[in-house]
């Protein structure tokens, strides 16, 4: 089955403790972005990487890291998360020979204290 | 991209068509418009997209105005799961011009499906 997936899907931290939250799809594309949705303000992009090794900056990458070292996988790196990174982050993907239909994961719910 | 005006909040009785629209006056002729959707707080969900010709799949039919200033998009037979914000969005073919991928989303229309 085509999928996005997601790593974890809800997570609890405290400011300052860095994680990774983990992304990968089974279709080959080679465009994946991160998004996140806040209350009022709709989903917005992050980062994006048009392939490996090619990563760029969105609307709102302060605070976060990406890396694009395998196809597959696209991860987000909070190295010192901060309470206004409390939101629920979307990982997608799509490729370069469709029309342009993004795929979205499940959806991480991120909470920072 | 073109921006995109939906109404905020639309009710539909289970078993009748969910016609739901979308006013895109400003949209330029490489630009289609796309459908997503998102129910509950999941990770949003492609539906349809078309460019000038009515398009249908399994999920909805898209009907664009002859102008293209405006569409509907149409769920023929809603059932309580369709329930959910839908999004029109417009936008050039994506064509790997970087941010070009980024799509951006509007408040879109609560559709809310009732027994």
């Amino acid at each position: 089955e085509a999928q996005v997936t997601q790593n974890p899907r809800y997570l609890i931290t405290v400011t300052g403790k860095k994680l990774t939250v983990t992304c990968s799809q089974n279709m080959n594309h080679e465009y994946m972005s991160w998004y996140r949705q806040d209350p009022g303000l709709g989903l917005r992009q992050i980062y994006y990487s048009m392939n490996v090794e090619v990563t760029d900056k969105g609307d709102v990458p302060e605070g976060y890291k990406v890396s694009r070292k395998e196809k597959r996988n696209f991860p987000l790196i909070l190295e010192s998360p901060s309470p206004n990174q409390t939101s629920l982050y979307f990982c997608a993907s799509t490729s370069r020979r469709g029309v342009g239909e993004q795929y979205f994961g499940p959806g991480t719910r991120l909470t920072v204290t | 991209d073109a921006k995109t005006t939906q109404p905020t909040s639309m009710d539909c009785a289970e078993g009748r068509a969910a016609n739901l629209p979308c006013n895109h006056s400003t949209i330029s002729g490489n630009e289609y418009v796309y459908w997503y959707r998102q129910i509950h707080s999941q990770g949003p969900q492609y539906i349809i997209h078309g460019l000038k010709n009515n398009e249908t799949n399994e999920m909805a039919s898209l009907i664009i105005t002859e102008d293209r200033k405006s569409s509907t998009l149409i769920l023929p037979h809603a059932t309580l799961r369709d329930t959910a914000v839908y999004y029109c969005i417009v936008r050039s073919l994506f064509n790997y011009g970087g941010s070009q991928g980024n799509l951006i989303f509007g408040k879109g229309t609560k559709l809310s499906v009732k027994p």
